[in-house]
């Protein structure tokens, strides 16, 4: 089954640092998109990369897509104490309406 | 910004119990859907609905869940004959769009199974 699956699980780092998130499937894919969630709180979409891109940026974040090693990675740079959060990877794909989430990296940023 | 709404935001039922959560997606939004999230797990798809009727669904989503969009702002995940392991966060999200479209999720339901 399609599954997007991330490393590391737990991440801790200092305000000011950069985090590097990666994510592996197993299916071909549409799109991958990458998604933030807050202790108690939904998800909320950071960015959507297209199976035909391999790379992309948004404010001080960074995805890279390899469609030939199935596997995706999420840098944030300058790290606030505010990023602290679960990140997750999710996949789609071509003509499907369902979305595969990740297990998720837990991510701390120390003040 | 608009956003997905979903009500209650807890919900205590006692097994066997059927459990309706509700949601409001955004206004404009064509598609729905339902996720589940079980304490310290993954979030799993549920179903997906469009166009009045269930799209896509996993295997999850079984003769004991179904949806309904009775309006045209609320759209309902009903859970029948509750069991204890459908305690969970229960999100909904909405999208204008299929493929390439993010998804805007609610705040979620914790529903506790007693």
């Amino acid at each position: 089954s399609q599954q997007g699956e991330e490393d590391p699980q737990a991440l801790s780092i200092q305000e000011g640092e950069n985090a590097t998130m990666n994510c592996s499937y197993k299916t071909s894919i549409n799109n991958l998109q990458w998604y933030r969630q807050n202790s108690g709180r939904g998800l909320v979409h950071l960015i959507l990369i297209r199976s035909n891109k391999r790379e992309k940026h948004s404010g001080r974040l960074r995805v890279t897509l390899d469609t030939s090693k199935k596997s995706s990675s999420l840098l944030i740079t300058a790290s606030r104490a505010a990023d602290t959060a679960s990140y997750f990877c999710a996949t789609a794909w071509t003509g499907g309406f369902k979305t595969i989430f990740g297990a998720g990296t837990r991510l701390f940023v120390k003040a | 910004e608009p956003e997905v709404t979903q009500t209650p935001s807890h919900q205590v039922t006692q097994m066997g119990q059927e459990v309706i959560l509700r949601c409001v997606p955004i206004s404009n939004h064509l598609y729905f859907y339902w996720y589940r999230q079980i304490l310290g797990q993954k979030v799993e798809f549920l179903v997906s609905f469009y166009n009045n009727e269930i799209s896509e669904k996993s295997e999850i989503f079984d003769d004991q869940f179904s949806v309904e969009r009775p309006d045209g702002s609320n759209f309902t995940l009903k859970i029948r004959s509750t069991k204890l392991e459908d305690s969970a966060m229960y999100f909904c999200a909405s999208s204008d769009g299929v493929s390439n479209q993010p998804q805007h999720f609610g705040d979620g339901t914790r529903l506790s199974i007693l």
